[in-house]
């Protein structure tokens, strides 16, 4: 199975700041590399297919990039309905894996 | 409006089964594959297995730790995908997620609500 490793696990940040998350893919997984938001009690959103295409509702502070093994997440002005748990997946292979995820706190 | 509706889950004995439903709407569910995910209590996201539409064969595969056990299937009709459970063991314990697998077009675009599953005597 792919192991996808996510950095930082968690980060604490203020509303308006640039964040930026990084995702791993032990071997290359070209670019099906989705990125997925989680808050407390609900299921997953996908916000990124693609590495870099935004799902569609999804606004455009966020955005992704990368492909073969290093990929990003970034979320350009921070706001608080951002807060939430951010998942990396990779769909390149059976089985789809994920990161451990990114706990973005507020600072 | 896609969505996906999860029932089903609850409390069962190791060892017993049960069986999870998936009804969807807002989308041609016939032309999707669909998958199922789980998350144990304050755990990360696992892959539990998926279903082919019947374009594709409408077959299935599934993760190592419960092929054997658990049984995915399809209504195509009814517009439901079913996650049968058999042999439950503690570790089931999750919360279980259907989603449209959309496969190397958006991925998992669509999740639903998820259903809690408690393998516990």
């Amino acid at each position: 199975d792919i192991q996808m490793t996510q950095s930082p696990s968690s980060l604490s940040a203020s509303v308006g700041d640039r964040v930026t998350i990084t995702c791993r893919a032990s071997q290359g997984i070209s670019n099906y590399l989705a990125w997925f938001q989680q808050k407390p009690g609900k299921a997953p959103k996908s916000l990124i297919y693609a590495a870099s295409s935004l799902q569609s509702g999804v606004p455009s502070k966020f955005s992704g990039s990368g492909s073969g093994t290093d990929f990003t997440l970034t979320i350009s002005s921070l706001q608080p309905e951002d807060f939430a748990t951010y998942y990396c997946q990779q769909y390149n292979s059976y089985p789809p894996t994920f990161g451990g995820g990114t706990k973005v706190e507020i600072k | 409006e896609v969505q996906l509706v999860e029932s089903g889950g609850g409390l069962v004995k190791p060892g017993r089964s049960l069986r999870l439903s998936c009804t969807a709407s807002g989308f041609t569910f016939g032309d999707y594959a669909m998958s199922w995910f789980r998350q144990a209590p304050g755990k990360g996201l696992e892959w539990v297995g998926f279903i082919r539409s019947k374009a594709y064969g409408g077959t299935t595969e599934y993760a190592a730790s419960v092929k054997g056990r658990f049984t995915i299937s399809r209504d195509d009709s009814k517009s439901i995908a079913y996650l049968q459970m058999n042999s439950l063991k503690t570790e089931d314990t999750a919360v279980y997620y259907c989603t449209r697998d959309d496969g190397y077009n958006t991925g998992f675009d669509y999740w639903g609500q998820g259903t809690l599953v408690t393998v516990s005597s």
